[in-house]
């Protein structure tokens, strides 16, 4: 079972540069999140996307944009990527946003460095 | 205001012995789950066990338990038996059913946990 699969697992950027995080699931979820984690933290939720044509922001969305393309595809875009998004990214998914029960299910991460 | 608080960045345990991960957190929310995750050292996020607001039973999934005390809002993990693998951070996490934070989750720092053989 693939479940949440991310890629690039490894990426380098230089400032300016722009770039896209994929991020697919086989789980049939309807919802989608794309979170950061920076050293020593826990994660924080960049965006997310309830179901297919929805997408909202969360805490930390400025410098992302995010395009859930169809049910299982949910990606984010970098514009113009700066040394403080240096990060681990992680995609999640979960059968429904509004279901406080349901756990999230995690890809492997993609890490990020810009320089 | 942090609305999910790990105050243990560290902890160590001895192989075999158990021990308890705090967690406390904040809501307003009737409706709210709280998850426990881990994350080995290689990175991805492993699923736990979760307790529901409204559940009178502590969670329980194999050597995990979760001690619930709703009026103190806490939710701490506790892991018995601790193995060598049990060495990884764990994350206590929040879903709101209600309001402007309806479906978000918020993660706590986390607790690194190192069991000594």
């Amino acid at each position: 079972n693939a479940g949440v699969t991310q890629t690039p697992k490894f990426q380098v950027l230089k400032t300016g540069q722009s770039m896209t995080l994929q991020c697919a699931q086989d789980m049939n979820h309807n919802s989608m999140y794309w979170y950061r984690q920076d050293p020593g933290m826990g994660l924080r939720l960049i965006y997310y996307s309830a179901s297919e044509g929805t997408t909202d922001k969360g805490e930390v969305p400025n410098g992302y944009n995010v395009s859930r393309l169809n049910k299982r595809e949910f990606s984010l875009r970098l514009e113009s990527a700066a040394p403080s998004q240096t990060s681990v990214y992680f995609c999640a998914s979960s059968e429904y946003t509004g279901e406080v029960n349901q756990p999230q299910h995690f890809g492997d991460g993609t890490r990020l460095s810009i320089l | 205001a942090q609305k999910i608080t790990q105050t243990q960045p560290g902890m160590f345990v001895q192989e075999k012995e158990a021990v308890t991960l705090d967690c406390t957190y904040d809501t307003s929310d009737q409706s709210y789950g709280l998850f426990w995750y881990k994350q080995p050292s290689s990175g991805e996020m492993i699923f736990l066990i979760y307790q529901g607001s409204y559940d009178e039973q502590n969670a329980t999934e194999g050597r995990y338990s979760l001690n619930f005390q709703k009026a103190r809002k806490s939710a701490n993990l506790v892991i018995s038996a601790s193995q060598l693998g049990d060495s990884a951070m764990y994350f206590c996490a929040m879903r709101e059913g209600r309001g402007t934070n309806a479906g978000k989750s918020t993660f706590g720092d986390g607790t690194t946990l190192t069991v000594k053989p």
